[in-house]
């Protein structure tokens, strides 16, 4: 199995600015995705993270608003930019292999004020 | 039509019984299943993946899989309080992977 580091953890931030969350994989994997969960919902997918290219973005989010890092294997960031209140939510990474186990990130609890 | 459905419950359920977790899903391309569990406040710990016809057992869970109704579903014997939890249903395919909206699993003492 994989083990995943977030960071921050959690973070209060003004409307207007931009938050950057860095995901760390303990070892090499495939795949890298970010998700969304507001409370009390499931997880929305945000884009899948892609080694050496631009991210591959789901309906609805864009990659102005959502810009996503993958230098390596191993490392991911998304940075949530010129935040709004609506932007309050809970983001998970997650790792793994195609066809095999994605396992989470302990998520980054962001408050947009 | 959603990717994966499932029903928000909650399901409640005494201590001892067994629980049954049910989800189907619209692709008929997936090739992998998994039911993730999410304890209030943290993130979503896997429990079983399962990628072929029929029933997978580990311990106390047994995940089903039928590709021909698209459905999948976990049974939890011997539910315990500690099983309360929202359970997450997810689908693979490829490069893909969608989840449901999760199942709230109350066990009473």
């Amino acid at each position: 199995s994989a083990v995943i580091s977030q960071k921050p953890s959690r973070d209060i931030c003004q409307r207007g600015t931009s938050l950057t969350i860095q995901c760390q994989v303990d070892s090499q994997v495939t795949m890298m995705f970010w998700y969304r969960q507001q409370p009390g919902q499931s997880l929305t997918l945000i884009a899948t993270a892609n080694q050496g290219s631009e991210a591959t973005y789901e309906s609805g989010f864009v990659i102005d608003k959502f810009p996503i890092s993958r230098p390596n294997l191993t490392f991911s960031t998304l940075t949530v930019s010129n935040m709004s209140p609506e932007d309050s939510s809970i983001y998970l990474c997650s790792g793994g292999d195609t066809q095999e186990t994605q396992y989470f990130g302990p998520g980054t609890r962001l408050l947009v004020l | 039509q959603k990717e994966v459905e499932q029903n928000s419950g909650p399901l409640s359920v005494p201590e001892g019984a067994i629980a049954s977790l049910n989800c189907t899903y619209s692709d008929r391309g997936s090739q992998s299943f998994f039911w993730y569990r999410q304890y209030s406040g943290k993130s979503p710990e896997l429990i079983m993946s399962i990628y072929s016809n029929g029933d997978k057992e580990d311990g106390r869970f047994t995940a089903q899989l039928n590709k021909a109704s698209q459905y999948v579903s976990l049974l939890i014997r011997d539910s315990q309080p500690s099983d309360s939890a929202t359970y997450l249903c997810a689908v693979g395919n490829f490069n893909k992977f969608y989840f449901g909206s999760g199942t709230k699993l109350n066990v009473k003492p």
